[in-house]
């Protein structure tokens, strides 16, 4: 039973445009959400984080979205780079921290020139 | 800050042995977690611990345990190893600051077993 889902496996943009990665949960006690980028051979890298009481949140050129009654959120990266070539993965927490994490599948993003 | 550590960073058992993997969380950071990513399964949560408590726990059998100690250093233990075992374990560190939790992972540990 997957809780956390990202429907697509890799996504491609042009640097420069906006990149937009989506994430659908099933868990309506999920009440904390993240999105990480993960490199080959790394671990994860914290991008950016929401509460369910929000709405938004931005951090540079990461953006979160989060709709709660459509079970949805979304990343936005504006402008994209050749670095943020990497899998995303979104994650969910029902501890109102970033504990006890349920991850997504991940999305490849290719940032081309 | 030095970052998430984890050691040793590749290891290869046989099956029916046992394994304990280490790591150390950034300076301050009281709570460690761990994860198992495995491609078949994507990344899943094994256990929590914070102020040497066992906070939160993952859907895995009683073989995985681990443990913090008063630094908030943090040990995974695997008995009688089997070859779905075989993964790359995560162990992650957080903190709380400004009403949002940030939690940062170490580089993992690559455990194989055949």
């Amino acid at each position: 039973d997957q809780q956390v889902k990202q429907n697509s496996p890799s996504l491609s943009v042009q640097e420069g445009r906006i990149s937009i990665l989506n994430c659908d949960y099933t868990n309506s006690m999920f009440d904390y959400f993240l999105w990480y980028k993960k490199y080959p051979a790394e671990g994860p890298t914290f991008l950016i984080s929401i509460s369910s009481i929000k709405d938004k949140n931005e951090d540079g050129r990461f953006t979160v979205f989060l709709n709660k009654s459509a079970k949805h959120l979304s990343l936005h990266i504006v402008p994209s780079q050749p670095g943020d070539s990497a899998v995303y993965f979104c994650a969910a927490s029902a501890t109102g921290t970033a504990s006890k994490l349920t991850f997504g599948t991940g999305t490849r993003l290719q940032v081309t020139l | 800050k030095a970052g998430v550590t984890q050691t040793p960073r590749y290891l290869i058992k046989t099956r029916g042995q046992q394994v304990t993997l280490s790591c150390s969380p950034i300076s301050g950071h009281r709570s460690v977690s761990w994860y198992q990513q495995t491609p078949g399964q994507g990344l899943q949560f094994l256990f929590e611990y914070f102020s040497e408590t066992q906070r939160n726990k993952g859907n895995f059998p009683g073989r995985f345990s681990g443990r913090q100690f008063s630094n908030s250093r943090s040990e995974m233990n695997v008995s009688t190893l089997e070859l779905g075992d075989s993964a790359l374990y995560l162990c992650a560190s957080s903190y709380l600051a400004g009403g949002q939790e940030t939690q940062y992972f170490g580089p993992g540990t690559r455990l194989l077993v055949l």
